[in-house]
């Protein structure tokens, strides 16, 4: 099992471009959800998705979307990226119910110039 | 709210030593778990360890152990007989039942440990 991938790992964007994260797990998990990483914040949640379909906003959701076509799959967008978007971006998934541990893909370093 | 402080922002250890990583939350919820997450240089997140709140026996796993105080709400980690690979970001986690298993992080304790 590949477990959480992430796609790209690195990627520099010029302010106003846009661009789409890719995540994909292949342990049939209910849950994804999408992180950014700042120096001295910890990891903050953007959006989840509780399931094929649905999507929902986490703590800093603005300037970012979301898709869920596949149970698989779960795509962050940026727009309009900005400066401000520079960070690392995780992506995770888990089982809904009691198995609770949170599996996290490798980070995607951006930079927005 | 729920709100998750690590006090620590660095922290330094010789080799085969202890250490306690301190974390400290806020909540008004009674059933939760809490985690500890390391991330060394290669970025990718390893869950250390867990604790289910209504459990009162402190959980272990090999030479990592907490402390969990619920009255107090603090869930200390404690590494015994440090090694050079336990040298990373060590990051507390609250997830509250029946929300989704959606995670809040503390800021992150960066451990160095020295040979």
């Amino acid at each position: 099992n590949a477990g959480v991938t992430q796609t790209p790992k690195f990627r520099v964007l010029k302010t106003g471009q846009s661009m789409t994260l890719l995540c994909a797990q292949d342990m049939n998990h209910e849950y994804m959800y999408w992180y950014r990483q700042d120096p001295g914040m910890g990891l903050r949640l953007i959006h989840y998705s509780v399931g094929e379909g649905t999507t929902a906003k986490g703590e800093v959701p603005d300037g970012y979307n979301v898709s869920r076509l596949k149970k698989q799959n779960f795509l962050l967008g940026l727009e309009s990226a900005a400066p401000s978007q520079t960070s690392v971006y995780f992506c995770a998934s888990s089982f809904a119910g009691v198995k609770v541990e949170q599996f996290f893909g490798p980070g995607t370093r951006l930079t927005v110039l | 709210a729920q709100t998750v402080t690590q006090s620590q922002p660095e922290m330094s250890v010789q080799e085969a030593e202890t250490v306690t990583l301190s974390c400290t939350y806020d909540t008004s919820e009674n059933n939760y778990y809490l985690f500890w997450y390391k991330q060394p240089p290669s970025r990718q997140m390893i869950l250390v360890i867990r604790q289910e709140a209504y459990k009162q026996q402190n959980a272990t796993e090999n030479r990592f152990s907490v402390n969990f105080q619920k009255a107090a709400k603090s869930f200390s980690l404690k590494i015994s007989d440090s090694q050079l690979g336990d040298t990373a970001m060590y990051f507390c986690a609250f997830m509250t039942y029946n929300n989704f298993n959606k995670f809040y992080f503390g800021s992150g304790t960066k451990l160095n440990v020295k040979p």
